[in-house]
């Protein structure tokens, strides 16, 4: 069985810039949580989806947004990208409330 | 909002050596995860506990509901273990993670 994918895996933007990220789950797999890690703040959970429906959304500004597809697939987006936002951005998708599956992550660099 | 704290920030052993890493948090939870991070960036789920023990491998998990503290540990450890080992909690029915800052263990030959 596949693994969960993302992509891109690496992107460059510069300030201003919007970005936009995929993540596609397991196969079977209803559930995406996505994740910011960066040096300084660790992990951070930004958004949960089930069924197309955003369940949790974490501690960040309204410029990040995020939405499933009724495949399970997953993207966010980020507006109006700041120098702060330069992180890796992880998905995991899950059946349960049980292990969570990670994508190897796509790592954004804003300059 | 839960607190989760993980000890000790960063561990080097010699390999052979047993490991063993904690964790604490705050506010009662639902389930506690153990993950490893590699160089480059992957997380694997190790364990998800919600009371006692789970061993897999060389690895075992422990968690105290009543204490709020958990531990990993390692036994006979080796290189290929070196890695940061991330705590995090999930509150009932959520998906939602709080995670620690991360061990970063270093094993050497």
């Amino acid at each position: 069985k596949a693994g969960v994918t993302q992509t891109p895996r690496y992107l460059i933007k510069t300030r201003g810039q919007q970005v936009t990220l995929s993540c596609s789950p397991i196969s079977g797999h209803r559930s995406v949580s996505w994740y910011q890690q960066t040096p300084g703040q660790g992990l951070q959970f930004l958004f949960e989806y089930f069924s197309e429906t955003q369940r949790n959304k974490g501690n960040f500004p309204g410029r990040f947004s995020g939405r499933q597809f009724s495949n399970s697939r997953s993207e966010m987006n980020v507006s109006t990208l700041e120098l702060g936002d330069s992180a890796l951005y992880l998905c995991a998708s899950s059946i349960t409330t049980d292990t969570q599956y990670f994508g190897p992550g796509t790592r954004l660099t804003v300059l | 909002k839960n607190e989760v704290e993980q000890s000790p920030q960063n561990l080097t052993a010699q390999e052979g050596e047993f490991i063993t890493i904690n964790c604490s948090y705050s506010v009662g939870i639902s389930a506690l995860h153990w993950l490893q991070q590699h160089p480059g960036g992957g997380i694997v789920s190790l364990f998800m506990l919600s009371s006692g023990k789970k061993k897999h491998g060389r690895l075992i998990a422990t968690i105290n509901i009543q204490e709020k503290h958990s531990s990993l540990h390692i036994t006979a450890s080796h290189p290929r273990d070196s890695a940061v080992y991330i705590c995090a909690v999930s509150g009932a029915g959520s998906y939602q993670l709080t995670f620690g800052k991360g061990t970063k263990l270093s094993v050497i030959p």
